[in-house]
């Protein structure tokens, strides 16, 4: 079955350090994105591409970094200048710009800072 | 900036009761309308979504949703929950182009 893959399920990071989630799709999407999800604020737009060698900047990139160098994958770099980086991490796809199609979500990343 | 507002953070009823969740949004043109649900330890899934003709459009599971311009609103129904509804739900607004903006979320709890 066609879907995408994140990895891993849970993330522990200490202080200081930078950690990179794994975002995988394979069903030929052009577009992909990562949001954070936090408690009653809903999903937020880290960044997003809509095709290989491309990304954006969403609304809260600060502190975190993307590369897209094949359409299947999408890692997510947490660093060090995020200062509160604990939070709910979801990848997304979709085809063409989604504004039709809607979305198809990973399974998500649960990162705590230790 | 363009927003989504959802009315309600929690929402508790019995099964076999009516549901409707609000959402509304802030922007003058052209928008596409998503409702997506995250079953507790399930992915977020799309639930239904309208981006032109009939306002009102059917979803997956019994659920509906409303399009009314006039008032910037997409409201999620369903007349009878059960309790396998159990879930929280996503509003969300796409203005052309890449960007979606999601609601905050309502937790949905449904009594057996």
């Amino acid at each position: 079955d066609g879907g995408i893959t994140q990895s891993p399920k849970y993330l522990f990071r200490k202080e200081g350090q930078n950690v990179t989630l794994s975002c995988e799709q394979n069903l030929n999407h052009d577009a992909m994105y990562w949001y954070r999800q936090d408690p009653g604020q809903g999903l937020r737009l880290i960044y997003y591409s809509q095709i290989v060698n491309d990304f954006q900047k969403g609304d809260i990139a600060e502190g975190y970094s993307v590369s897209r160098e094949k359409k299947e994958s999408f890692p997510l770099t947490v660093t060090s200048a995020q200062k509160n980086p604990t939070a709910f991490y979801l990848c997304a796809s979709s085809r063409s710009k989604g504004e039709s199609y809607g979305y198809t979500f990973g399974s998500g990343t649960r990162l705590t800072v230790v | 900036a363009q927003s989504v507002s959802q009315h309600n953070h929690h929402v508790i009823l019995s099964e076999a009761a009516s549901l409707e969740l609000g959402c509304n949004y802030s922007y003058g043109g052209t928008v596409n309308l998503f409702w997506y649900v995250q079953y507790p330890g399930q992915h977020l899934q799309l639930l239904l979504k309208y981006f032109s003709g009939d306002p009102l459009v059917k979803g997956i599971k019994g659920f509906e949703a409303e399009f009314i311009k006039s008032k910037f609103s997409f409201n999620l129904r369903k007349p009878s929950v059960q309790w396998s509804d159990t879930a929280e739900y996503f509003c969300a607004v796409n203005t052309g182009g890449f960007k979606t903006i999601f609601g905050a979320g309502t937790r949905l709890f449904v009594k057996a």
